[in-house]
């Protein structure tokens, strides 16, 4: 079974832009939750989906957004980048909403000049 | 607050020694807790995972790590460190009946001397 996919795998831009990163999920998995991870604050949550609704988001400005489409694969956005962003984001997937482990994607680099 | 520490940034062992990495959290329910490995450039692996039951857990490439309530924490260990061990491992708690939208600590690194 295919793990995690996430694409690009790097990703270079400049303040101001905006991004879209995005995951596909093992399949048969239909939550999809989104971390970031840099070398200050470490592993972050941003948010979770399932069924294509947000269940939890973790303490993120409104520049960063997602969504699930009805495949279960997500994307996640980032808007008005800031020299901050910088950072490895890594997508997870589980199955279902009760006592699941998350499996890790390979993470998205971005790196904002 | 729920949160996770790990008081160790970095810890050496030798080849052939035995490892423990301490863990502790703070989460108000039974927290679901988990170790994760992470080599440099890639994703995270699970390790291992309590939910319930039995305190002690079996994981992968030989890692086991037992629950204490009372002392509030999660602590993996591994009888002897091969070479290829050493990473960052990262104990984290899932925020939720889920055991998702996961608390991280900040990380210990492994190192291995020969």
């Amino acid at each position: 079974k295919a793990g995690v996919t996430q694409t690009p795998r790097y990703l270079i831009k400049t303040r101001g832009q905006q991004v879209t990163l995005s995951c596909s999920p093992i399949s048969g998995h239909r939550s999809v939750s989104w971390y970031q991870q840099t070398p200050g604050q470490g592993l972050q949550f941003l948010f979770e989906y399932f069924s294509e609704t947000q269940r939890n988001k973790g303490n993120f400005p409104g520049r960063f957004s997602g969504r699930q489409f009805s495949n279960s694969r997500s994307e996640m956005n980032v808007s008005t980048l800031e020299l901050g962003d910088s950072a490895l984001y890594l997508c997870a997937s589980s199955r279902g909403v009760f006592e699941e482990t998350q499996y890790f994607g390979p993470g998205t680099r971005l790196l904002v000049l | 607050a729920q949160s996770v520490t790990q008081p160790d940034i970095h810890i050496t062992v030798s080849e052939g020694a035995s490892l423990e990495l301490r863990c502790n959290y703070s989460y108000g329910a039974t927290p679901y807790l988990f170790w994760y490995v992470q080599s440099p450039g890639q994703g995270l692996q699970l390790l291992l995972k309590y939910f319930s039951g039995d305190t002690l857990v079996q994981g992968i490439k030989g890692f086991e790590a037992e629950f204490k309530r009372s002392q509030s924490s999660f602590n993996l260990r591994k009888p002897s460190v091969h070479w290829s061990d050493a990473a960052e491992y990262f104990c984290a708690v899932g925020a939720n009946q889920a055991g998702t939208a996961l608390i991280f600590g900040k990380g210990t690194t492994l190192s291995v001397s020969s």
